[in-house]
């Protein structure tokens, strides 16, 4: 079984200052961990992703994000926010087996940038 | 590469009607999954298709069902609509290498039961 939870369902930042929205995670299996970014009406795009290779994972637009078994954490940050990051983001695992469990989705963490 | 496309965008269907989805994955990718995004439960895995067979299954109800075509091509079916299956049902495909690939998503299907 796994499970993720995103540890704040909103943050507000200011244009500039750096961005971290936090994730922890539960797997049975060595897990696979992505986090997708969600505009509003639109569909679900990777932002990057986490396989067992490097732990810092660095991703599209200037986000990167750490994993830390021991803290069971992957925790999504860019230096300097962009109005155009506000959106909706998701931390997400990967089972075993390629995703035979299918993707399990965090709630979800909506970032507001203000100006 | 074209990205996953899904049609229609919209849809208004009534209670107690039923409703059929459709997905063209990425070309190549041969796993297509179907996820349901609402406010209250976010978002949830349906079923995953590969090679025309129905590899895993979440917890929804047998109303819901869905096939895969020899294209890879993916339809989802929702009989007997309830308000409750109002959602954006989105479709995603990966290539399916055994390993943890990446799911690309479409843009959704935005479903309203009145």
């Amino acid at each position: 079984a796994q499970s993720v939870t995103q540890l704040d369902s909103h943050v507000s930042v200011s244009e500039g200052t750096p961005v971290l929205l936090r994730c922890n995670y539960s797997s049975s299996y060595s897990p696979s961990l992505f986090w997708y970014v969600q505009h509003p009406n639109k569909g679900l795009q990777l932002l990057l992703k986490y396989t067992s290779a490097a732990t810092l994972v660095k991703g599209i637009n200037g986000f990167e994000a750490e994993f830390k078994k021991s803290e069971t954490s992957f925790h999504l940050t860019k230096p300097s926010a962009h109005m155009s990051d506000a959106a909706e983001y998701f931390c997400v695992v990967s089972g075993s087996g390629g995703g035979a469990d299918g993707l399990t989705f965090g709630k979800g963490t909506h970032l507001i940038i203000q100006p | 590469k074209a990205g996953v496309t899904q049609t229609p965008r919209y849809l208004i269907k009534t209670r107690g009607q039923q409703v059929t989805l459709s997905c063209s994955p990425i070309s190549g990718h041969r796993s297509v999954s179907w996820y349901q995004q609402t406010p209250g439960q976010g978002l949830q895995f349906l079923f995953e298709y590969f090679s025309e067979t129905q590899r895993n299954k979440g917890n929804f109800p047998g109303r819901f069902s869905g096939r895969q075509f020899s294209n890879s091509r993916s339809e989802m079916n929702v009989s007997t609509l309830e308000l409750g299956d109002s959602a954006l049902y989105l479709c995603a495909s990966r290539s399916w290498t055994g390993g943890p690939d990446t799911q690309y998503f479409g843009p959704g299907t935005r479903l309203t039961v009145l």
